[in-house]
């Protein structure tokens, strides 16, 4: 079983729906959690970063962590064609451990 | 200020050659990082360094080799290239601060190697 699971997709969308991106883990030690977005011949790039569990929220982006149920959100409102890439999850249990586990990423299309 | 950059962009190495892949950043960070991504598979940490000369494996380090001499480069050795290699790598950084700076990691553009 992989550590961190993540649906690859892929995932299309008509401009200004709402998207839901999921992963789940297995590692009940992970503590931080991270969605990178990715686009495309681009390496990736830190979106949303949170501790624990609960909501953070910025802008059209919100991040959710349950880690009751290992399992955390990336949800997008009012998509933009512009969100189109791969969205990757990281986790990691030290802060500042330098391996952070990634999941396999999910590639999303906003459609106009 | 350019981040991270890595050379070269494209590559088609034949069966048993070697490589080095370049890598530098700008941001005096200590921590650098290298991975290799194959479609649908994510990022796997081939190896990385928390300074100069001081390097240890990630998850995938056989066929590779790196070294540290300078807080700005991180060079990766492919010694024998083997069709399994063939993949998009690449090189990141962040800061050693610990906080959420060190779990954001600057990536560079990549490097997209084929061995035939």
């Amino acid at each position: 079983q992989k550590e961190v699971e993540q649906d690859p997709g892929p995932l299309s969308v008509p401009e200004g729906a709402i998207v839901s991106l999921n992963c789940t883990y297995s590692n009940s030690a992970f503590q931080y959690f991270m969605w990178y977005r990715q686009y495309s011949r681009k390496g990736p790039e830190l979106l949303m970063y949170t501790y624990s569990s609960g909501n953070k929220e910025d802008g059209r982006f919100t991040a959710q962590v349950d880690k009751s149920s290992k399992y955390i959100s990336l949800f997008i409102r009012d998509s933009q064609p512009s969100d189109s890439a791969t969205y990757l999850c990281a986790m990691n249990t030290i802060q500042g451990a330098q391996k952070l586990v990634f999941g396999q990423g999910t590639r999303l299309t906003i459609n106009p | 200020n350019a981040g991270v950059t890595q050379t070269p962009k494209f590559r088609i190495l034949k069966i048993g050659q070697s490589m080095t892949l370049q890598c530098a950043q700008d941001m005096n960070h200590n921590y650098m990082y290298w991975y290799r991504q194959d479609p649908g598979m994510g990022l796997k940490l081939i190896y990385y360094s928390v300074g100069a000369g001081i390097t240890d494996k990630g998850e995938v380090p056989n066929g590779y080799n790196v070294s540290r001499s300078t807080t700005e480069d991180f060079p990766l050795r492919l010694e024998l290239a083997a069709p399994s290699q063939t993949s998009v790598y690449f090189c990141a950084s962040s800061s050693s601060r610990v906080g959420p700076s060190t779990d954001t990691q600057y990536f560079g553009p990549g490097t997209r190697l084929t061995v035939l």
